[in-house]
């Protein structure tokens, strides 16, 4: 069965202290990886689309990497306004739905 | 500006009762998706459609119907048979599944936020 599972479930920095957010995935053919920022009561902000093993994107503090089991989400000094609820989803190459298979998400929080 | 508009923002329902929110994009987009969220879990698809007159059901359909008559919108209804509503609804789209860019990323709407009187 197809499964993303996403590490910590929350997660609490200081401003300036960075780290990671996995996102392990278990499917049969992976067509793309998605980074999703949601914040409280909004809907999804796509971030990044990964699609092969050793692919690396960047927007601001953030990067984006992936291998053949997991993603990484890196923030880099991170700041109050990057508090937010993490998402990454797969979409699998079976079949020609192409449907998103969703983590339960990261939820960042960075003091002050 | 493009995107997709999601309304009511908040939604409440009596028990018996059918209720339709409402999902349009102007993004010239030709798949449509309705996702259901529940606190501690990872959004689950109830209905997709690909194209104009076609939806398919996704994992969690019974007690939901939808249309796709127009391009442009997707509606969602949720029906008194679906026991448990409450919950916060949210609706994507992106460039047709069946293409060389099929791998595009979803956008979502603001969501509806539905709750039970």
């Amino acid at each position: 069965e197809d499964q993303v599972t996403q590490s910590p479930e929350a997660l609490r920095l200081q401003e300036g202290e960075s780290s990671s957010l996995n996102c392990s995935y278990t499917v049969s053919g992976l067509r793309g990886l998605f980074w999703y920022r949601q914040d409280p009561g909004k809907g999804p902000e796509f971030l990044f689309t990964l699609y092969s093993a050793g692919e690396e994107k960047e927007k601001e503090r953030l990067k984006a990497t992936l291998t053949k089991k997991e993603s990484f989400l890196h923030i880099t000094a991170p700041k109050p306004e990057d508090s937010a609820t993490y998402l990454c989803a797969v979409q699998v190459s079976r079949g020609s739905q192409g449907n998103l298979i969703f983590g339960k998400g990261t939820k960042l929080s960075v003091k002050p | 500006d493009g995107g997709i508009t999601q309304s009511p923002k908040y939604l409440f329902r009596k028990e018996g009762q059918n209720v339709t929110l409402s999902c349009e994009q102007n993004l010239n987009h030709d798949a449509m998706y309705w996702y259901r969220q529940d606190p501690g879990q990872g959004l689950r698809l109830i209905y997709y459609s690909q194209i104009v007159n076609d939806f398919q059901k996704g994992d969690i359909a019974e007690g939901y119907s939808v249309s796709r008559e127009k391009k442009e919108s997707f509606p969602l209804t949720v029906t008194s048979a679906q026991k448990n509503p409450t919950a916060f609804y949210l609706c994507a789209s992106t460039v047709a599944l069946m293409t060389p860019y099929s791998n595009q990323p979803q956008h979502f709407g603001d969501g509806t936020r539905l709750s039970i009187l």
